[in-house]
């Protein structure tokens, strides 16, 4: 268990419909990081949010959006979605210094996941 | 978009054996590689972090290295466990975006 939750653990949707996937990241860590891993593709970026900021962005898609809370707590927004968006959804979170600095040098933690369906 | 290459892409050794494979990278626009474990139905768990050429870490019976002039990794396992079947992933950070490997996957026979 690495300490970082998410939920729901499996979503099922309809194309166009919106939803919210939620993580917690591990006591102390201030840094989430938001990935998904779709069946033809590999493990992607998607965004990174330092204690309530963004500090860098990856593949995400306009219709994706992220804020990080005052608790730490992350949501990872999707909306008008589409087959293609079905894919496992995972967050990761590490102990962070500031953007472009030591928060890249340390290890990350990940959650279980959440794996959306869209039919 | 970096392109982050492992190879092989899948691997079958016997318990005892020890075995090594590569992960290939652009040299420019490096800041950190990350070494990843990931076994089926589980979530990535983080091996090793480096940063500097000629880096080595070790955990275990798993070490790594790291060429960032020449760009790439090396990870090795001695003496391969059943239980170190997993898919093993590198991704490079370039300072504000990570970039994985599609991984090697690993199968230790008892």
């Amino acid at each position: 268990d690495s300490g970082v939750t998410q939920t729901p653990k499996h979503l099922i949707t309809a194309t166009g419909q919106r939803v919210t996937l939620r993580c917690s990241p591990r006591s102390g860590d201030l840094s989430v990081y938001w990935y998904q891993q779709s069946l033809d593709q590999g493990l992607q970026f998607l965004i990174h949010y330092y204690n309530g900021e963004e500090r860098a962005k990856g593949n995400i898609l306009e219709r994706f959006s992220a804020q990080q809370f005052p608790d730490l707590h992350s949501e990872l927004n999707l909306s008008s979605l589409e087959l293609g968006d079905s894919a496992l959804y995972f967050c990761a979170s590490s102990v962070a210094g500031t953007s472009g600095g030591p928060w890249t040098y340390n290890e990350q933690f990940f959650g279980p996941g959440t794996r959306l369906t869209v039919l | 978009i970096l392109n982050v290459e492992q190879s092989p892409q899948s691997l079958h050794v016997q318990e005892g054996d020890s075995t090594n494979f590569t992960c290939s990278f652009p040299s420019s626009n490096f800041y950190a590689l990350h070494w990843y474990r990931w076994e089926t139905a589980k979530s990535p768990e983080a091996l090793f972090v480096m940063t500097l050429n000629g880096d080595e870490k070790k955990k275990g019976r798993i070490s790594a290295t790291l060429n960032t002039k020449e760009g790439y990794s090396y990870l090795y396992i001695k003496g391969s466990q059943p239980e170190d079947s997993a898919t093993y992933l590198c991704a490079v950070n370039t300072g504000n975006q990570f970039y994985f490997g599609t991984g090697t996957s690993l199968t230790v026979i008892p």
